[in-house]
C-alpha cells in the first residue's frame, strides 16, 4: 500500500527564520509526483510546490524549496524567510503517474511567530 | 474562469436525511474527484471520475454515490446521512499531467 507520513504534527518558527517540514512516503512505483499543499484557516487547498520523481533536481518556488531523496523516499519542504502568512496546515501528497488519485499525509500545523 | 466551485459551503443534516453536494468546474478538466477531510487526517479519496460517464471508487466510498453526466459537473450524493459522515468535503479537478485545483470545501455536520 502507498502511504505518506508526516511525523511533525505541529511546528513553530520565528518570522524571517527558516523551517523544514518532513515527509516520507512508501511506494513500489517508479513514476510519480510529490506535492506540498498549504491549507490556511480559509480551508482552501493551495499548491505550494510539485516535484516529478524522474527529476533529480529539487524543485523551488520563491521562498519554498524541497529536498527530494528518492532512494530514501523522503520529500521535505524548506520555507525560507518565514512570513506570518505562512501560518497554515501543510500537507504532503503523492500521486502515481497517470492515476490522478492523491494520497495525503496527516499534515503539519505550522505557526509563524512575530 | 471561476475554477472549481462547490455548494453549499455549510450544511447540517439529521441522521437519515439525504442530500447532494454540488461541484462544478469551467476548465474543461477530464478528471474530477471528491475527498473528505477529518480532524487529524489528511484528505481521503471518496470517488473519482476520468471523464463524463466514467466513475470509480476511491479509498472511502461507502455511503456515497456519484455520477458524471457532463464534463463540468460532479455531484456527490449522501443517500442516508450518518454522524460518521460529518466532515469537510473537497472537490478537485485536473487535466492530464496538469496541476489539481481544489474547491473551497463544504463543511457537513450530521446530527
Amino acid at each position: 500500500a502507498q502511504t505518506v507520513t508526516q511525523s511533525q504534527p505541529e511546528m513553530s518558527v520565528q518570522e524571517a527564520e527558516t523551517v523544514t517540514l518532513s515527509c516520507t512516503y512508501d511506494t513500489s512505483e517508479n513514476n510519480y509526483y510529490l506535492f506540498w499543499y498549504k491549507q490556511p484557516p480559509s480551508r482552501q487547498m493551495i499548491l505550494v510546490i510539485r516535484q516529478e520523481a524522474y527529476k533529480q533536481q529539487n524543485a523551488t518556488e520563491n521562498r519554498f524549496s524541497v529536498n527530494f531523496q528518492k532512494a530514501a523516499k523522503s520529500f521535505s519542504l524548506k520555507i525560507s524567510d518565514s512570513q506570518l502568512g505562512d501560518t497554515a496546515m501543510y500537507f504532503c501528497a503523492f500521486i502515481t503517474s497517470g492515476t490522478y488519485k492523491y494520497i495525503f499525509g496527516t499534515g503539519t500545523r505550522l505557526k509563524v511567530l512575530a | 474562469n471561476a475554477g472549481v466551485t462547490q455548494t453549499p459551503k455549510f450544511q447540517v443534516l439529521k441522521t437519515g436525511q439525504s442530500m447532494t453536494l454540488q461541484c462544478a468546474q469551467d476548465m474543461n478538466h477530464e478528471y474530477m474527484s471528491w475527498y473528505r477531510q477529518d480532524p487529524g487526517m489528511g484528505l481521503r479519496l471518496i470517488h473519482y471520475s476520468v471523464g463524463a460517464g466514467i466513475t470509480d471508487q476511491g479509498e472511502v466510498p461507502n455511503g456515497y454515490n456519484v455520477s458524471r453526466s457532463t464534463t463540468e459537473d460532479f455531484p456527490l450524493r449522501l443517500l442516508s446521512a450518518a454522524p460518521s459522515q460529518t466532515s469537510v468535503y473537497f472537490c478537485a479537478s485536473s487535466y492530464s499531467a496538469g496541476p489539481t485545483y481544489f474547491g473551497p470545501g463544504t463543511r457537513l455536520t450530521v446530527t
